[in-house]
């Protein structure tokens, strides 16, 4: 089986820390993605990575940045946390058009 | 652009009811339709998935027909069970983009027993 790890379940951070989220997939994907979950607006794409050093930019890219130095690991990063960005996280992995597998989520919240 | 609307929830159905949960779609090429499910504390799970026009998708007793002429990709049970219970995401491949998934807003679902 897939599996995609996120590395917190749970996250609590202030206002202006720098903030890494780690995701790491065992199936030697090429195809990585960052989501942010939110009631009532579903998944949304923050960036994505088709192979290692390459990304692209999803549909809310706004104050976040990633890292993709490895090929099985995935990091999105907040420059400067704001409140606006507690959110969930998802994390997903997948292979050419494969359907995406995800990780369990990290619950962020920014106080 | 392309993009993907669920019907609203929350959906509550008593076990054994019939259950439809509508999805339609605005898609330019062929893109393929998935429905995810996410249970309590968990991350998204597929569910099932259709790749061309009048293609069913079928899991655990779900279905989903993927209507080309109605741009639809309806999910349906005949019969729910408790276990059920959980948010049901309808999303799409985006046409030469790799995998990258469009999702709707997601649907919760409560099945009392």
């Amino acid at each position: 089986d897939v599996k995609v790890t996120q590395s917190s379940r749970y996250l609590v951070k202030r206002t202006g820390e720098k903030v890494f989220l780690e995701c790491v997939q065992d199936m030697d994907h090429e195809n990585m993605f960052w989501y942010r979950q939110d009631p009532g607006l579903g998944l949304r794409l923050i960036y994505f990575s088709y192979d290692v050093k390459m990304k692209e930019k999803g549909d809310i890219p706004e104050g976040y940045s990633v890292s993709r130095e490895k090929k099985e690991r995935f990091s999105l990063i907040l420059e400067s946390a704001s409140t606006n960005q507690t959110s969930m996280y998802l994390c997903a992995s997948g292979r050419g058009n494969q359907p995406q597998h995800f990780g369990d989520g990290t619950r962020l919240s920014i106080l | 652009g392309d993009s993907v609307t669920q019907m609203e929830g929350p959906v509550t159905l008593s076990e054994e009811a019939f259950l439809t949960i509508n999805c339609t779609y605005t898609a330019t090429g062929y893109p393929s339709l998935f429905w995810y499910v996410q249970y309590p504390g968990e991350g998204l799970q597929l569910l099932l998935k259709a790749t061309k026009a009048d293609d069913k998708g079928s899991n655990k007793g779900f279905e989903a027909t993927y209507r080309k002429e109605t741009t639809s990709f309806h999910l349906e049970k005949g019969s729910v069970q408790v276990s059920d219970s959980a948010v049901y995401f309808c999303a799409l491949r985006v046409y030469n983009q790799g995998g990258k998934l469009i999702f709707g807003q997601g649907t919760e679902l409560s099945v009392k027993p």
